[in-house]
């Protein structure tokens, strides 16, 4: 069966610090994965999907980026954290048929 | 512009009360509706669906949801709650984008059920 693994749970890091979160699937291939942001009150923002390896789209701009280094492997990252980047992130995945998504049990990013 | 609407932000409700928590979808995007529940820091979990067939589809735990294209809605529906339904629930919708679709949510419905 297919699992959805997302780390760290939770996150405090202080402003400018770089970030690194990572999601992993097991159990399909050439899954289409995304990076969601949940800030209170305002629902879930895509930031990010890819369809492959090394391809990545990006939603809305920010000072945030993703990488897919490899089929199974979602990465976001930030080189300097702000205050606003504070929030609950979400990874998730599709099958090719994008008829259903699967998501990791998030992580609360708190930047103080 | 394709989008997905969750009418209400927050809906108290008394236990054994019905609720209907509503959604309404531009009509640009694929029929393809979902409702994803989630319960306090934890992910979104598929609670029920809607892709071709039958326009009234059924979670296990009671919840109901019907398809209605001419007013493009998918409203989420339960005749009697119970204090474990009290959680966020989004409305969610497959947009195409290129040759690929992906899931686009509306805002969410927290809803909170009271003794």
């Amino acid at each position: 069966s297919q699992t959805i693994h997302q780390w760290p749970a939770t996150l405090v890091q202080p402003v400018g610090s770089p970030l690194s979160l990572e999601c992993t699937v097991e159990g399909t291939s050439n899954p289409n994965l995304y990076w969601y942001r949940q800030a209170a009150g305002r629902g879930l923002q895509l930031l990010f999907y890819s369809v492959g390896i090394g391809q990545i789209s990006s939603e809305v701009p920010q000072n945030l980026s993703a990488s897919r280094p490899q089929d199974r492997q979602f990465i976001l990252s930030s080189k300097k954290l702000l205050l606003s980047d504070s929030g609950f992130y979400l990874c998730a995945w599709c099958g090719q048929s994008n008829t259903e998504a699967f998501f990791g049990q998030g992580t609360r990013l708190t930047v103080v | 512009a394709q989008s997905v609407t969750q009418l209400d932000s927050q809906v108290p409700v008394f236990e054994e009360a019905p609720v209907e928590l509503r959604c309404n979808y531009s009509s640009s995007v694929s029929v393809y509706l979902f409702w994803y529940v989630q319960y306090p820091n934890q992910g979104l979990q598929l609670l029920l669906k809607y892709l071709s067939g039958s326009t009234l589809v059924e979670s296990i735990n009671g919840f109901e949801a019907e398809f209605n294209k001419s007013q493009t809605s998918f409203h989420l529906r339960k005749p009697s709650v119970h204090i474990s339904d009290t959680a966020e629930y989004f409305c969610a919708a497959v947009r195409t984008l290129g040759s690929q679709g992906n899931l686009i949510f509306g805002k969410g419905t927290k809803l909170s059920v009271k003794p």
